[in-house]
Order: structure tokens, then sequence, then C-alpha cells
């Protein structure tokens, strides 16, 4: 079956810009997590989604935004780009409860802000 | 707290030699536990988990045990290969958040 399937997988933006990123999960899962993947911070969690409802969010400005479809595919936004802002960004499904079952991720988006 | 603790890197081996990587973890109760593998320029992917004490994930050769005791779950492999160079990460489950907490990652480079 399919994995979980993220595009764009690159990206270049300018400072002060808005960006959509979109997450296509594994037929069935209805559990979407975001997170920030950077060589300083670490894997760090940004939301999760369970049927069209955020369950969970992390630490993160309010620049930082997700949604969930009926389809459950997945879409986070990132306005007014900062240059701290690039980052690998990882989607994340599972099928029901991620912190027991576990994820399986997509290959990410790669976000440069410049 | 809430943390995932694991063995800075990175870590080179000699192909065929015994890998441990150490994990421990903080937590109330008893979370699952889980070890994820990242290869260049891809995602994670989950190697093996654990859900409840002295449980033991295994895959491809890899292994850890769920010890509530010393709160911990390494990693081993009795014979690395060159193709297990990666980075390697721990981490739990948060039950009452919805998600999972990772570790800040161990490089692994094997050579030939």
């Amino acid at each position: 079956k399919a994995g979980v399937t993220q595009t764009p997988r690159y990206l270049i933006k300018t400072r002060g810009q808005q960006v959509t990123l979109s997450c296509s999960p594994i037929s069935g899962h209805r559990s979407v997590s975001w997170y920030q993947q950077t060589p300083g911070q670490g894997l760090q969690f940004l939301f999760e989604y369970f049927s069209e409802t955020q369950r969970n969010k992390g630490n993160f400005p309010g620049r930082f935004s997700g949604r969930q479809f009926s389809n459950s595919r997945s879409e986070m936004n990132v306005s007014t780009l900062e240059l701290g802002d690039s980052a690998l960004y990882l989607c994340a499904s599972s099928l029901e409860d991620p912190e027991t079952g576990g994820y399986t991720f997509g290959s990410g988006t790669r976000l440069t802000v410049v | 707290g809430n943390s995932v603790t694991q063995m800075e890197g990175p870590v080179t081996l000699s192909e065929e030699a015994f890998l441990t990587i150490n994990c421990t973890y903080t937590a109330t109760g008893y979370p699952s536990l889980f070890w994820y593998v990242q290869y260049p320029g891809e995602g994670l992917q989950l190697l093996l988990k654990a859900t409840k004490a002295d449980d033991k994930g295994s895959n491809k050769g890899f292994e850890a045990t769920y010890r509530k005791e010393t709160t911990s779950f390494h990693l081993e492999k009795g014979s690395v290969q060159v193709s297990d160079s990666a980075v390697y990460f721990c981490a739990r489950g948060y039950s009452s958040a919805s998600k999972i907490i990772f570790g800040s990652g161990t490089r692994l480079s094997i050579r030939p």
C-alpha cells in the first residue's frame, strides 16, 4: 500500500512569505501529526489531527497552523516566514493513537527561507 | 518530566562489530517505547517498539528490551553492516497528548 506522501519535497521561500505543505496519510489512517526537524532542536512536535479535529498542539507560535480534511489528508501553513523556519517538516500518520502504535513518516518537505 | 535521553554521537564502528546505543526515559506510568531510524534524505522509519515492561522489540537483527527498573530501552545489534549507517532515534509515547517524544538522535557510521 502507498506510504505517507508529502508535497512538495523542496521549497525555497523568501522571508515574510507564507507557505502551505501537504500530506496524504496511509489509507485508513485517521491521525496525522506534523514535526519540525532541525539540527539544533531535533524533532519538535507541531500538532496532531484526528478526524478533522486538532487533538494536540506543540509550543509553536500562531504563525504555524494546520488542518485536516474529511479524507484525512492534512495541510500545514506557515505565515510570515522567518529565517529560523528553515527546516525539514515531517508528516506522520497513525491508525488511531500514535503514542501506542507509532507513526509512519513521510519523506518530508525541506523548507529553506532566504 | 517527560523526556528521552540517548547517547551522544557520532558512533563509529567497524563492520561486524557489536552495537549498543543507550536510551533512558522519564515518565509517569509505562509508556510505549520506540526506536526509529533515519537514512539520509528520508523521513524516519519505525525500527522496533515495545508496549509494556519486559517486552523485547526486534527487527532486522536489532533488539531492545523495555526495562522499567532502569527506565531504559537500549538498542543492540550483534553484527553491524555498512548499510546500518544512519541516525537512530529513541522515543516514547505521551499518552495524554497523542504524540511521541523523540530523543536527540545518535548518528551511526559503519566502516567497511
